[in-house]
């Protein structure tokens, strides 16, 4: 079964500073992988996926990922963060067997002024 | 149209009461998800219908009863619930359910449930 971890709980981070969120991933077979932000209150919001094709991946928000087969890794990158971005995020994988998609325990980050 | 819309937003029922949440797409999304999320937790998958059939049961307890009448509709019926039941409950759609066709889900605000 696939399974994916997000090494920190909590990212502080300035504001206009960039930033990473880590995931990493595992699966016996090949996976889709996405990002997905819950701001406070809300449901969660697709960022970004990766299906196949180019391992750089953009989306919304300025948001954008890179998925490294050999690291098992999929880590999200902001060049520059505003405070709007203050949000939980959320890693998640699902394999090509079925389409159950699994989240990772979550990321706050917590941008400071 | 490309939401999901969850009803109410906020429930507050105790533990003899029977209550449904609701969730509604019209995006054509032939798959639909219900998840539980409790505070500081990554959401949990509960149930996936598609095409209006029930394809998993993530072992949930049968005081959470789910039914999906047309394609664009998931109801989540409740009945003698827990206090710790009391979580937020989303509902979640995506194109069609299977190998192949994982475009990524889109979910509803949500249902912030409290059992009293």
């Amino acid at each position: 079964a696939q399974s994916v971890t997000q090494l920190d709980s909590q990212v502080p981070v300035f504001e206009e500073a960039p930033v990473e969120l880590r995931c990493n991933y595992s699966s016996s077979v090949s996976v889709y992988l996405f990002w997905y932000v819950q701001y406070p209150n809300q449901g969660l919001q697709l960022l970004l996926k990766y299906l196949s094709g180019s391992t750089l991946v953009k989306g919304i928000n300025g948001f954008e990922a890179e998925f490294n087969k050999s690291q098992t890794s999929f880590h999200l990158r902001k060049p520059s963060v505003h405070i709007s971005d203050t949000a939980e995020y959320f890693c998640a994988v699902s394999d090509r067997r079925d389409d159950k998609i699994i989240f990772g325990k979550g990321t706050r980050l917590h941008i400071l002024p | 149209d490309t939401e999901v819309t969850q009803t109410p937003k906020h429930l507050v029922m105790g533990m003899t009461n029977k209550k449904s949440l609701k969730c509604e797409q019209h995006m054509g999304h032939r798959a639909m998800y219900w998840y539980k999320q409790k505070a500081k937790k990554p959401p949990e998958l509960m149930f996936v219908y598609s095409y209006e059939k029930l394809s998993i049961n993530e072992s949930v307890p049968s005081r959470f009863s789910p039914e999906c009448p047309n394609s664009s509709l998931l109801n989540l019926h409740l009945h003698a619930l827990q206090p710790e039941d009391s979580a937020l409950y989303l509902c979640a759609s995506s194109l069609k359910f299977g190998a192949e066709a994982n475009y990524g889900y889109t979910f509803g605000s949500g249902t912030r449930l409290t059992v009293v």
